[in-house]
């Protein structure tokens, strides 16, 4: 059975400072992983798709790595704002015969000014 | 473009009532899923529909149900409403069953009193 930790739960970091959030998942049989952020009380903006036959993607200070082999993921934020507070969650897919996502619980952001 | 759309966005209904909630996916998407979201148990899959068919489902009991019309829109109905059936549903489509990359709606806030 699929299962999918991210790590730490909380993190509390200055404006400015780089940061790492990390994702596990216990079946390194995967079809893609996604990075998503939610603010509180909405829904799941899509920050970025890695596919299994990838190692990393990229968007704007964003930086999504994965490693199948050992099954993990890590999302990469230079220059944090105090606009990127929020939940971010990272959610594996199986294999292309199903839309299912498996989530992580979440680690919850807070940039301080 | 617009994005998915899930109504209403808030619901307030009692023990033992059913409810409806309604789901508009991206314009040429074919695939939609419904997720619960809880503070507890965190993003679970309830169901997954392509071309009118429930392809895969998850592990909650027969009272919630869901079906998917010709126009891709989906509707999800949970009956017999019990106080832990209170959380955030959010409703999902991508462009096909399996297809990369998934994108979320605001979400439906159900409470049940």
């Amino acid at each position: 059975k699929q299962e999918v930790t991210q790590i730490p739960a909380a993190l509390s970091v200055p404006e400015g400072e780089n940061l790492v959030l990390n994702c596990s998942f216990t079946d390194s049989a995967i079809y893609n992983l996604q990075w998503f952020r939610q603010d509180p009380g909405k829904g799941l903006t899509s920050l970025l798709l890695i596919q299994s036959s990838q190692r990393e993607q990229t968007s704007g200070r964003l930086n999504a790595s994965l490693d199948k082999s050992s099954g993990r993921s890590t999302l990469y934020i230079a220059a944090s704002q105090p606009g990127d507070s929020a939940t971010y969650l990272c959610a594996v897919m199986r294999s292309s015969n199903t839309g299912k996502l498996i989530f992580g619980q979440g680690t919850t952001l807070q940039v301080k000014p | 473009k617009a994005g998915v759309t899930q109504t209403p966005r808030y619901l307030i209904k009692t023990r033992g009532q059913q409810v409806t909630l309604s789901c508009s996916p991206i314009s040429g998407h074919r695939s939609v899923s419904w997720y619960q979201q809880t503070p507890g148990q965190g993003l679970q899959f309830l169901f997954e529909y392509f071309s009118e068919t429930q392809r895969n489902k998850g592990n909650f009991p027969g009272r919630f149900s869901g079906r998917q019309f010709s126009n891709s829109r989906s509707e999800m109905n949970v009956s017999t409403l019990e106080l832990g059936d209170s959380a955030l549903y959010l409703c999902a489509s991508s462009l096909a069953q399996g297809f990369a990359e998934a994108f979320f709606g605001q979400g439906t806030r159900l409470t049940v009193v």
